[in-house]
């Protein structure tokens, strides 16, 4: 069974542009969660699907972030316009029971 | 909400020696704890995990231990082996109620020396 997959897995973008990550869950997987983790900080929640639905998006840091996970899916989290200190590792997740979640290998993103 | 602090950040320990790795929590409430190691270029994965109605749960060379009324728990690794070498992260729930949204600890990066 294929486990969660991330794409890409390094970008690399200037300040104001935009750039769109892209997760694909374990099949089956109705619980989607973007996880983000600065440099030598601690992983920090973003939000969490269930299916096409947001059941929590606390974890968002402003609206220059989107969610989406169209078809309950994969989902896409894009930055738009990116800044500085958005740059990190970003990790998804999946899960069908509440607690054992899945991690993808993560997005390493530079904003220059 | 819930809070949650892990130590030591490094730890280096020889081969066949064992490892400790502990997290304090906030929120008494909280019933969960999973352990997450991460390898290079890989994404955390769940390696143990209690509740809190146990107080250790120990799996082949990995247990973990839980202590409610100090709010603390921990990590032991027995036989360390190169493979173990890791960044391990501690976590609990970020209230009683949503067990799935985890609050992580900031890491420990083991160094199993030969």
């Amino acid at each position: 069974e294929a486990g969660v997959t991330q794409f890409p897995s390094h970008s690399v973008i200037e300040k104001g542009q935009t750039v769109t990550l892209r997760c694909d869950p374990i099949s089956g997987h109705d619980n989607l969660y973007w996880y983000r983790r600065v440099m030598g900080k601690e992983i920090k929640f973003l939000l969490h699907f269930v299916k096409e639905s947001k059941q929590d998006e606390s974890g968002m840091p402003n609206n220059r972030f989107l969610a989406e996970r169209t078809g309950g899916t994969y989902s896409t989290l894009k930055v738009q316009p990116a800044e500085l200190e958005d740059s990190g590792v970003y990790f998804c997740a999946s899960s069908q029971a509440r607690n054992e979640q899945f991690f993808g290998p993560g997005t390493r993103l530079t904003v220059l | 909400g819930e809070n949650v602090e892990q130590h030591p950040s490094t730890l280096s320990v020889q081969e066949g020696d064992s490892a400790v790795i502990k997290c304090t929590y906030s929120d008494s409430a909280s019933n969960y704890f999973p352990w997450y190691k991460q390898e290079l270029g890989k994404g955390p994965q769940l390696i143990i995990d209690i509740r809190s109605n146990v107080g250790e749960k120990k799996d082949q060379r990995i247990a973990v231990t839980l202590n409610k009324t100090a709010k603390h728990f921990s990590l032991h690794i027995t036989e360390t082996q190169p493979e173990d070498s890791a960044v391990y992260f501690c976590a609990a729930p970020s209230s009683m109620n949503r067990d799935d949204k985890i609050i992580f600890g900031k890491g420990t990066r083991l160094h199993i020396l030969p």
